[in-house]
């Protein structure tokens, strides 16, 4: 069974680093891309950040590049998100998720994490 | 970016059918491979895949569910409406880097 559990969330002041996590078990993790999206309370779904199987390359949002670094251990079946310059917009439920890269659909979704940037 | 519309609220009795669209602002489709995606969001829970390529049943999901749509217009379709099935249903475009559609909630009538 895929399994994926996010750790590390919690409420931070603007402009702050926050680094999450996420295990994965119950499928090869070096076979497949990993992805982070979010949701603001109450609002939809934004993709954040994607890697490839490898830890090669990273893709970003506009609304995140240069302040949000993805990467993973493939070796400890962890994905991370770290988040530097939080603002109050980052404010959301953050999800891993496992990617389908021929299509680019996400087809497991962990139970998420709360980040909350106030101060 | 590609923006996909969706409207915000359906309302349908149990037992009928409930059409869900979602519009894209662009073309998401590439020859014959629709890049439209989607997912259901349960109250309290994670977003969960139900059709992926716009007509592919995911994993597990009943065959109540079905997709179609090419181009810009996709439609997501449960025949017969359970009681289970309220939730927030979301599309999602892969033709450029990943965007949602804004949600439709799935009301009982």
């Amino acid at each position: 069974e895929v399994q994926l559990v996010e750790t590390g969330g919690g409420l931070v002041q603007p402009g702050r680093s926050l680094k999450l996590s996420c295990v994965a078990s119950g499928f090869t993790f070096n076979n497949y891309w990993m992805s982070w999206t979010r949701q603001a309370p109450g609002k939809g779904l934004e993709w954040v950040a994607s890697i490839t199987n490898s830890g090669g390359s990273t893709y970003y949002p506009d609304s995140v590049k240069g302040r949000f670094t993805i990467s993973r251990d493939n070796a400890q079946n962890t994905l991370y998100l770290q988040m530097n310059s939080l603002r109050s917009e980052d404010t959301a439920t953050y999800y891993c998720t496992r990617a389908i890269t021929t299509f680019y659909y996400f087809d497991y979704w962990g139970q998420g994490v709360m980040v909350t940037v106030s101060s | 970016d590609i923006v996909l519309t969706q409207s915000p609220v359906l309302a349908v009795s149990l037992g009928q059918r409930a059409t869900i669209s979602c519009r894209a602002s662009q073309s998401v489709s590439i020859s014959s491979i629709n890049l439209m995606h989607w997912y259901q969001q349960k109250p309290g829970q994670q977003p969960k895949l139900l059709i992926y390529r716009a007509s592919n049943l995911a994993s597990g999901i009943p065959a109540r569910f079905s997709g179609s749509g090419s181009g810009t217009d996709f439609t997501l379709t449960i025949d017969p409406v359970q009681a289970d099935d309220i939730a927030a249903y979301y599309c999602q475009q892969s033709r450029e880097s990943p965007t949602f559609g804004s949600g439709t909630k799935l009301e009982i009538k």
